[in-house]
């Protein structure tokens, strides 16, 4: 079975500081993994995917999220937060068949 | 490629009225699903296609829901009667299975219902 757990339903953090969501996941098979985010009033937009090939993913807006297998953990990053980033993110594991399983979903706030 | 589009983006409508939302999903996408979010549940998938089949509608909360895929362009979601429990966003997605791509889906902008 698979699943997504996404620690902190609320992160703030200050212009120019450090993002940093969290997301572990369990899956039976080796996983794809994803981070959507959703602008207030909007869909969800892919930010990036893991797809097996390199650890580091490198999305849209400066994002990155590192895939460890040991922890298994598919955390997500940016060195400097802008006010335009403040959105809910999602965390989401495909076990590779058509089903993705999302997390709760967290809600990052920058305070200027 | 205009994305997912939904219809309509808004409805409000009074509690015992059918509800119809929309949904068209990207060209040459293969799979079709339905998401409810709200806040206190946050975000639910409701049913899947695939090839416009359901392929697995254990989300779908009640008789009152239902789902159709009629062919590759257009799907249905429909809520009869409504009840203001039933107040939330509706998501469509897509996205193409096989073919090497990694299912990656596609959402629509969503459709915001309020039932009075």
């Amino acid at each position: 079975a698979q699943s997504v757990t996404q620690l902190g339903s609320h992160v703030s953090v200050s212009e120019g500081a450090l993002v940093l969501l969290r997301c572990n996941y369990s899956s039976s098979v080796p996983p794809y993994l994803f981070w959507y985010v959703q602008y207030p009033n909007q869909g969800l937009q892919l930010l990036l995917k893991y797809t097996s090939a390199a650890t580091l993913v490198k999305g849209i807006n400066g994002f990155e999220a590192e895939f460890k297998k040991s922890e298994t953990s598919f955390h997500l990053t940016k060195p400097s937060a802008h006010m335009s980033d403040a959105a809910e993110y999602f965390c989401a594991v495909s076990d590779r068949g058509n089903q993705f399983y999302f997390g709760t979903g967290t809600s990052l706030t920058v305070i200027p | 490629d205009a994305g997912v589009i939904q219809s309509p983006r808004h409805e409000v409508t009074e509690m015992g009225q059918e509800v119809t939302l929309r949904c068209k999903p990207i060209s040459g996408h293969n799979s079709l699903f339905w998401y409810r979010q709200t806040m206190m549940r946050g975000l639910e998938l409701l049913i899947y296609f695939n090839n416009n089949v359901p392929i697995d509608d254990s989300g779908m909360p009640e008789d009152r829901f239902s789902a159709k895929m009629p062919n590759a362009s257009f799907s249905t979601l429909k809520i009869q009667p409504s009840e203001p429990r039933d107040s939330a966003v509706y998501f469509c997605a897509s996205s193409l299975r096989g073919g090497g791509t990694y299912n990656e889906q596609f959402f629509g902008p969503g459709t915001r219902l309020t039932v009075l």
